[in-house]
C-alpha cells in the first residue's frame, strides 16, 4: 500500500512568488495535515484538512493556505514568498478521528532565493 | 501554547547499548506519539499510546504514557547501527489534529 506522497520533491523560488505543494494521502485516509520542518525550529502545525474542510490552523499568516479535494488530496499554497519560508514542508494523513496517529510523506523541500 | 521539553537533545553510544529519552510537558496531552526521521525523509511513526499508564512495545522499542498525561519515555534496547536517526516525541492535545513536536533527540550509534 502506497504511504502518503508529495511533490515536487524539491522547489526553488524567488521572494514574492507563490508556491504550490501537492499532497496524496494514505488510501483510505480523510485527514491531511501541514507541517512545516525549518532549521532550528523543529516541526510546526500548519493546517489540517478533513472531508473538504479545514479543521483547524497554526500560528501562521493568511499566505499560507490550502485546500482539500474531494480524492482527498490536498495544496499547500504560500503566497508572497519570503526568505524565511524555507524549509520541508511536510504532509500527513491519518483517519478521520482527531485523535489518529499521523502518517508523514517524505515532504518538499521549499527554498527561497 | 502547549510546548513539549524532549531530553536528551543528542546521544553518543556503542552499539549493543540501551536508550533511553523522554518528554515532559506543562501540559496534559489525550495521545502521544514517537517517530524517527532520517536524513531526506519524513519522520516515521514507532509507537502510538492512547491511555495513561500505557506501556507499549515495538520489537526493541518500549515507550510509555506517562501517569499525569504530561510526559512520556522511549527505550530502544540493545542499539544497532540502524537506529541511527534523529527520535521526535509528539503529543495530540486540546488542539484538535494538531500534533505538537518536541525538539527531538539525535541518535548515534558507533558500531
Amino acid at each position: 500500500e502506497a504511504g502518503v506522497t508529495q511533490s515536487p520533491t524539491h522547489l526553488i523560488k524567488t521572494r514574492g512568488q507563490q508556491a504550490t505543494l501537492r499532497c496524496s494521502p494514505i488510501s483510505g485516509h480523510t485527514s491531511v495535515y501541514w507541517y512545516q520542518q525549518a532549521l532550528g525550529l523543529g516541526l510546526q502545525f500548519l493546517l489540517w484538512y478533513d472531508e473538504g474542510e479545514e479543521r483547524n490552523r497554526g500560528n501562521f499568516p493568511p499566505r499560507f493556505s490550502g485546500r482539500q479535494f474531494p480524492n482527498y488530496s490536498s495544496e499547500l499554497n504560500v503566497n508572497a514568498l519570503e526568505l524565511e519560508d524555507s524549509a520541508l514542508y511536510l504532509c500527513a494523513s491519518s483517519l478521520g478521528q482527531a485523535d489518529q496517529p499521523q502518517h508523514f510523506g517524505d515532504g518538499t523541500r521549499l527554498s527561497i532565493l | 501554547g502547549q510546548q513539549l521539553n524532549q531530553s536528551p537533545q543528542s546521544m553518543f553510544i556503542q552499539e549493543g547499548e540501551d536508550v533511553s529519552m523522554n518528554c515532559t510537558s506543562s501540559s496534559i496531552f489525550n495521545t502521544w506519539l514517537w517517530y524517527k526521521q532520517d536524513p531526506g525523509e519524513g519522520p516515521v511513526l514507532l509507537i502510538a499510546l492512547y491511555k495513561a499508564g500505557e506501556l507499549t512495545s515495538n520489537g526493541r522499542l518500549t515507550a510509555q504514557f506517562g501517569i499525569t498525561r504530561k510526559d512520556s519515555f522511549l527505550n530502544i534496547s540493545a542499539s544497532i547501527p540502524s537506529d541511527v536517526g534523529i527520535y521526535f516525541c509528539a503529543g495530540l492535545g486540546t488542539s484538535y489534529g494538531k500534533l505538537t513536536f518536541g525538539q527531538g533527540t539525535i541518535l548515534t550509534v558507533h558500531p
